[in-house]
């Protein structure tokens, strides 16, 4: 009964891969996210969709394409791994209401060697 | 734009000492402010929240956090730390009003408890 799920949990991949992680969310929210964290455990938004749409892009870059085929799943392919795309990937979701609790899953650590 | 600060990245207490760990914000407007708790390899886990109300929040595990608005601080508290709190803890803060929740992360504290 996992809230947020997203496989794998952990990736080991070469340099110019490409690769997805897949996320979906069984609490019926209408906003999921992508987060990034970094070596030094710093989160920061990557992306968020409402309702399949996107409406939050963080300069990320374009080598990273998310894709949300309904609300209840938001998908992140990464084009041509670099080594410092290396970072645990968390999936989020939570209702688009201003103080809404956002729920994350366990997390996917990306390494690329 | 509104971002948090949180002083230390690490603090180490006693078993069964006060746990105190420091969150400051900043924000134009009124702030919805959260702490996450993070377990080695494992995702976020919501602690407490303050959004309206009671300035003081109780959350789980026995944690509770008190939101100052004079002092822009959101500091949360524990009386009694445990061994299994040893753990990452992140206080983030949203609420720019566009009705989409966009959380920023403080740079987090990591709990380190000794027997």
């Amino acid at each position: 009964d996992t809230a947020v799920s997203q496989t794998p949990k952990y990736l080991v991949t070469q340099m110019g891969n490409d690769k997805s992680i897949k996320c979906e969310q069984n609490l019926g929210h209408d906003t999921m996210y992508w987060y990034k964290q970094d070596s030094k455990k710093f989160l920061k938004i990557m992306f968020s969709y409402n309702n399949k749409e996107l409406i939050i892009n963080e300069t990320v870059p374009n080598r990273f394409s998310p894709k949300s085929p309904d609300k209840a799943h938001l998908n992140l392919h990464i084009n041509s791994l670099e080594l410092g795309d290396s970072a645990v990937y968390f999936c989020a979701s939570g209702q688009a209401i201003s103080g809404n609790t956002i729920y994350f899953g366990e997390g996917s650590w990306l390494t690329v060697v | 734009a509104q971002s948090v600060t949180q002083l230390g990245s690490h603090v180490s207490v006693s078993e069964g000492a006060l746990v105190l760990l420091r969150c400051n914000y900043s924000s134009s407007v009124p702030p919805y402010l959260f702490w996450y708790v993070q377990y080695p390899n494992q995702g976020l886990q919501l602690l407490l929240k303050y959004t309206t109300g009671a300035t003081l929040v109780k959350g789980i595990n026995g944690f509770e956090a008190e939101f100052k608005k004079s002092e822009t601080s959101f500091h949360l508290t524990k009386p009694s730390a445990h061994m299994s709190d040893a753990a990452e803890y992140f206080c983030a803060v949203s609420g720019e009003n566009t009705g989409f929740q966009k959380l920023v992360f403080g740079t987090g504290t990591r709990l380190l408890v000794s027997p």
